[in-house]
């Protein structure tokens, strides 16, 4: 039974250029959601999916970051130019019918980005 | 907005048990999570409480909810090593949103 499926694991690059993550969920889970993980600011919700369609994007920092869930199984979250504050580890999470409630949300492995 | 706190580190004896606290916000939150993350890992649902319930039990984990007080707690009954890592409170919130605390760091003493 595959969990969520994120790549690459690690991610380091140099300022300005443009990061792609990628991330496979749960086969069936309709909810995606992208954190990032700091140790200054804890987990940040960044943006969940419904259906494939973005419903609350209201924690994306700025226009440097952008996603798309093009298909069910499989979202990408987009950061161009990179700084090096974007510097953290990204989760992908997904869940069964809700955003919470006894459904869940299961967490990928991370991407752990680092900009120098 | 909505808030859930925990202390951030705590420190135990191998065989002891743990308690990890943590405090919310939202008076209307219906499902609490605890969630564990070992180092270079995703989060890992350990369990979670309805708010009618005031006790879960599983195994070695025994969460506890005061709703009055909003404040929630995992024991971890008999410590051991694998036990290592840190624990998220969360809750969902009457906004449709998860939050998380800032997780606290368990370290077990030989």
């Amino acid at each position: 039974d595959a969990g969520v499926i994120q790549s690459p694991r690690h991610e380091v690059t140099e300022m300005g250029q443009e990061v792609t993550l990628r991330c496979k969920p749960i086969s069936g889970h309709d909810y995606l959601f992208w954190y990032r993980q700091t140790m200054m600011r804890g987990l940040e919700l960044l943006i969940y999916f419904n259906n494939n369609v973005p419903i609350d994007d209201s924690g994306m920092p700025e226009d440097r970051f952008s996603a798309k869930m093009p298909n069910a199984s499989f979202s990408t979250l987009k950061i161009q130019p990179s700084e090096p504050r974007d510097s953290a580890v990204y989760f992908c999470a997904s869940s069964l019918n809700s955003v919470g409630g006894s459904q869940p949300q299961h967490f990928g492995d991370g991407t752990r980005l680092s900009i120098l | 907005g909505e808030d859930v706190e925990q202390s951030l580190f705590l420190s135990v004896r191998e065989g002891d048990s743990s308690v990890i606290n943590c405090t919310y916000t939202d008076s209307s939150s219906t499902y609490l999570y605890w969630y564990k993350q070992e180092p270079g890992a995703g989060l890992q649902l350990l369990t979670y409480i309805f708010s009618n319930m005031d006790m879960k039990q599983d195994q070695r984990l025994t969460v506890l909810l005061n709703k009055k007080d909003k404040h929630l707690s995992l024991r971890i009954a008999d410590t051991q090593t694998g036990d290592s890592a840190i624990y998220f409170c969360a809750a969902y919130s009457s906004a449709s949103k998860i939050i998380f605390g800032s997780g606290t760091r368990l370290s077990i003493r030989p």
